[in-house]
Parts: structure tokens; C-alpha cells; sequence
């Protein structure tokens, strides 16, 4: 399995609903990331978790909060948010924080518009 | 610190053109180089990569050369075509543990 599963692949949500986007990896991949990216715009990284620990926070309003429940399995929880973070997301993984030499493995993305 | 330079788009060719997009990139160290490809819609995939200097990777008739004199990684293809047509990321993982994308070029094939 070389796939990284996201889920769902479309979300609208109210600015005062909680929602949970879900990742999926198979590939024993011990470094997996959030990314947000806008419309005709890279990637931007919001979490990075090694091993299951949060190792990297760019400064992500708390309003997104990561979870990472095993090695498998990376969770983002939505509350509150406002319009403007309507974006696609992305979720990737990596062999290993450190090792970079076969780069990351990007899942589909959700779109998430917020109303 | 690290950072990728890439060519502004739209790039728009018509079909079995040749194309190059430029990508530079500043990193201290032996960075590993990327070109990750964006189809309307989707998520990003790993087109072709290079880990060394004087490294072509290749994929999908694309190549790219990694430069250290030049400090450059631009991708190649010899006659594209419609279903190319997407965004392209150049990418650098150094010593930050964390991909440094550039800023994306829109490839725009015409039958």
C-alpha cells in the first residue's frame, strides 16, 4: 500500500460546528504532516508529528487541533473556524522526519468551505 | 535560510512542444531536490527527484538535473501534452527536516 487516504474529500461546515478530517497511511511512514493550501498557492505546513509526537507547530491558531491516536492514523479537529480558512488540506508522510531522500507521499487533499 | 526560486507561470504551450520550467534553490548543505506534480483537483504527487549532485531523475518523459554549480533543478520534457497540464512544485528537504516548496507554475497544454 503506497497510498495516504484522506477522508472526507468535500466538508462545509458552519463557523460554529466541529468537524475531524481523518488521514490514513499504510506504509509505515513514522513522520506525517497537515498541510493548507489555498487557491493557486503552495502548500503551507501546519503540524508536523514524528514517531506520534507533535514535533513541529507552526504557529497554527488553536482553533485546528491535531491528533495523532497511532502510527496509522493522524486526526485534525476543526472548531470555530472562520470563512477564510476555507482551503484545501492535505496530509502527507514521510519514511522519517530526518530522512528526506524519497520526500513526502501527499494524500488527495479535502476541500473544506466554511459558511 | 533554505528557499526555492521557480519561474512564474502560466507556461501555455501547444501539445508536443518542448518544455522547461527553472527552478534555483539556496541551502546550505546536500539537499535533496523534488519536482512534485498538481492536477486540478488532487493532492500533490512526487514526480521525479534527485538526492546528489550531477543526479537526473526522471519520470513520465520528464527530467531534471540536480546542478550544484548552478544551484538549479529545472525540469524538462521533450513534447508535452494535454494531459501535462498542471502545477508543478519544485522542492527542496534540507537541513530544516521540512520541504521548502517553491511557488508553484501553471502548465497549460493546447491541442
Amino acid at each position: 500500500d503506497t497510498e495516504v487516504t484522506q477522508t472526507p474529500k468535500h466538508l462545509v461546515m458552519g463557523m460554529t460546528n466541529k468537524k475531524s478530517l481523518k488521514c490514513e497511511q499504510h506504509m509505515g511512514h513514522r513522520a506525517m504532516y497537515w498541510y493548507k493550501q489555498k487557491a493557486k498557492k503552495p502548500p503551507e505546513l501546519m503540524f508536523v508529528y514524528s514517531y506520534e509526537k507533535l514535533s513541529i507547530n507552526e504557529s497554527v491558531p488553536s482553533r485546528f487541533s491535531p491528533e495523532c491516536p497511532n502510527s496509522s492514523l493522524l486526526n485534525l479537529h476543526l472548531h470555530a473556524l472562520q470563512p477564510e480558512d476555507s482551503a484545501l488540506y492535505l496530509c502527507a508522510s514521510s519514511q522519517d522526519l530526518v530522512v528526506l531522500n524519497y520526500g513526502y507521499t501527499f494524500g488527495s487533499g479535502t476541500r473544506l468551505t466554511v459558511v | 535560510g533554505d528557499s526555492v526560486t521557480q519561474m512564474e507561470g502560466p507556461v501555455t504551450l501547444s501539445e508536443e512542444a518542448f518544455l522547461t520550467i527553472n527552478c534555483t534553490y539556496t541551502a546550505t548543505g546536500y539537499p535533496s531536490l523534488f519536482w512534485y506534480v498538481q492536477y486540478p483537483g488532487e493532492g500533490l504527487q512526487l514526480l521525479l527527484k534527485a538526492t546528489k549532485a550531477d543526479d537526473k531523475g526522471s519520470n513520465k518523459g520528464f527530467e531534471a538535473t540536480y546542478r550544484k554549480e548552478t544551484t538549479s533543478f529545472h525540469l524538462e520534457k521533450g513534447s508535452v501534452q494535454v494531459s501535462d497540464s498542471a502545477v508543478y512544485f519544485c522542492a527542496l528537504g534540507g537541513a530544516t527536516n521540512k520541504l521548502i516548496f517553491g511557488t508553484g507554475t501553471l502548465l497549460a497544454v493546447q491541442p
